[in-house]
């Protein structure tokens, strides 16, 4: 079974505008990290965001936890062609051990 | 490249027959893990190591599943006696867990399997 659900589950924007995706998930967790899988690819590390941190930010990316809610956000600003990818929430229980996935956000860029 | 490597890229394989992947973790990574991901769906997690020890399986891994990783370098997954359910894309990840820190999990491009 899956701990975490994106939302939504496809995305389809415009280059030059903002992403925002949704990560819910149901137990209590460590940390949750966001990865990006290009088509058929191996999945490409973004962010860690521990527990008790709130917002992170990484060049583009912005993200943030609210464990009260249970829920993460993955903000892309200013998207390009480039960033056309599935974007997948993934947390872990301890400090370290396995990560659950979520289904992932197809997001599409268009030029 | 000095990130996760997995061979085979691509497996097909006929139903009922063995098949091995290999994995070959960053260097000097203690963890290393395996996930199987289906279309449309995140990766799942199957096995993980840290070093030579096998510390949890999932599951999903059935008896038809062996994984290992002998000296704590490279790892192997087999599947017996294959079935078309088992077609999946199998992913590697790897990691540094450190005794104060949240380790981050660097996977490698997958073996991707397909069970006629």
């Amino acid at each position: 079974s899956q701990q975490g659900e994106e939302d939504p589950q496809a995305l389809s924007i415009q280059e030059g505008e903002n992403a925002t995706m949704n990560c819910s998930y149901k137990t209590s967790i460590n940390n949750l990290q966001w990865y990006r899988q290009n088509s058929g690819r191996g999945l490409v590390h973004l962010i860690l965001i521990r527990s008790n941190e709130r917002e992170k930010h990484s060049g583009r990316l912005r993200v943030t936890l609210d464990t009260s809610k249970k829920s993460s956000s993955l903000l892309i600003t200013a998207s390009r062609a480039a960033d056309t990818a599935s974007y997948f929430c993934a947390t872990g229980q301890g400090s370290w051990g396995k990560l659950q996935f979520g289904a992932g956000t197809q997001v599409v860029v268009t030029p | 490249d000095t990130g996760v490597s997995q061979d085979p890229r691509h497996k097909i394989t006929k139903r009922g027959q063995n098949v091995t992947f290999r994995c070959d973790p960053i260097s000097e990574h203690n963890r290393l893990y395996w996930y199987r991901q289906t279309l449309g769906q995140g990766p799942e997690f199957l096995t993980y190591f840290q070093n030579e020890a096998q510390l949890e399986k999932s599951r999903l891994l059935s008896d038809r599943f062996s994984a290992e990783r002998p000296k704590g370098s490279f790892s192997t997954l087999e599947i017996q006696r294959t079935e078309q359910g088992d077609s999946a894309m199998y992913l590697c990840a790897s990691s540094l867990a450190m005794v104060h820190g949240t380790d981050t999990q660097y996977f490698g491009p997958g073996t991707r399997l397909t069970v006629l």
